[in-house]
C-alpha cells in the first residue's frame, strides 16, 4: 500500500461526457502528479502540482483540466470525452516538488469511454 | 533528460539472479538512474536509484559503470511476483522538471519462469 489512494477505481461513461477523477496523496507529502496509461502507450505524464500551485505540464489535452486543494487532495477532470480517453489514469505523489524522482503511486482509476 | 534504452523483454528462472541493464549513453552528470516496476496493471513502484556509486537496498541492488553510461539492476533472488515491467529512468535534479523529466519509456518485460 502506497498510501496514495485514487478514487473511482473503475468508471464506464460516454463519448462527450464529464467525469472528475480524485487522488489523495500520503500524508504530508505536497506534490501530487498525474499520468494516463493507454493500452498501447506507456506511462504518459499528464500534470503536477506543488501545495496548490501547477508546477510542470505534460501532454496533458485542453479537455482535461486538474487542480490540486488546501487540503493537499487533487482532482483530474476529463470532459468531452472520447474513445481514445479509455485508460488507466494514476495519481502519485512526492514528499518534496521537484528535487525528487521518487514518486508513490496510487493504483489507479480506469475509465473505460463508450 | 537522457534517453535510456533497455530491451523489451527478458525471462529469468525463479531463484537465480535476473539482470536487467540499462544502456544511458548520454547521461550528464546531475542525472539520477531511477528504477521503477509496474506489475500488471498495478501503479508503478520505485525500486532504487544512485549517482556514480552503486547501491543496495531491500528490495535489489543497482550498478553503474564508472563511465555512467550504463547500469544494471540486479534482482537477488527472483520469485514469481517478480514478474513485471522494469523502467529505467534518468532523472535530473536540477532541472526544475523533476516531474516531466519522469519520463517512463517501454521498460523491460521481466518473466520469471517457475
Amino acid at each position: 500500500d502506497s498510501g496514495v489512494t485514487q478514487t473511482p477505481k473503475h468508471l464506464i461513461t460516454a463519448t462527450g461526457q464529464r467525469v472528475t477523477l480524485r487522488c489523495s496523496p500520503r500524508s504530508g507529502d505536497l506534490s501530487v502528479y498525474w499520468y494516463q496509461q493507454s493500452l498501447d502507450q506507456g506511462l504518459q505524464f499528464l500534470i503536477q502540482y506543488y501545495n496548490g500551485e501547477e508546477r510542470a505540464k505534460g501532454n496533458i489535452l485542453e479537455r482535461f483540466s486538474a487542480q490540486q486543494f488546501p487540503d493537499l487532495h487533487s482532482e483530474l477532470n476529463l470532459s468531452s470525452l472520447e474513445l481514445g480517453d479509455s485508460a488507466l489514469y494514476f495519481c502519485a505523489s512526492s514528499a518534496r516538488g521537484t528535487d525528487t524522482g521518487e514518486l508513490f503511486f496510487g493504483e489507479g482509476s480506469r475509465l473505460t469511454v463508450l | 533528460d537522457a534517453k535510456t534504452t533497455q530491451p523489451p523483454s527478458m525471462d529469468c528462472a525463479e531463484g537465480r539472479a535476473a539482470n536487467l541493464p540499462c544502456n544511458h549513453s548520454t547521461i550528464s552528470g546531475n542525472e539520477y538512474v531511477y528504477w521503477y516496476r509496474q506489475i500488471h496493471s498495478q501503479g508503478p513502484q520505485y525500486i532504487i536509484h544512485g549517482l556514480k556509486n552503486n547501491e543496495t537496498n531491500e528490495m535489489a541492488s543497482l550498478i553503474i559503470t564508472e563511465d555512467r553510461k550504463s547500469s544494471t539492476l540486479i534482482l537477488p533472488h527472483a520469485t514469481l511476483r517478480d514478474t513485471a515491467v522494469y523502467y529505467c529512468i534518468a532523472l535530473s535534479m536540477y532541472s526544475g522538471g523533476g516531474a516531466d523529466g519522469l519520463t517512463f519509456g517501454k521498460g523491460t518485460h521481466l518473466i520469471i519462469q517457475p
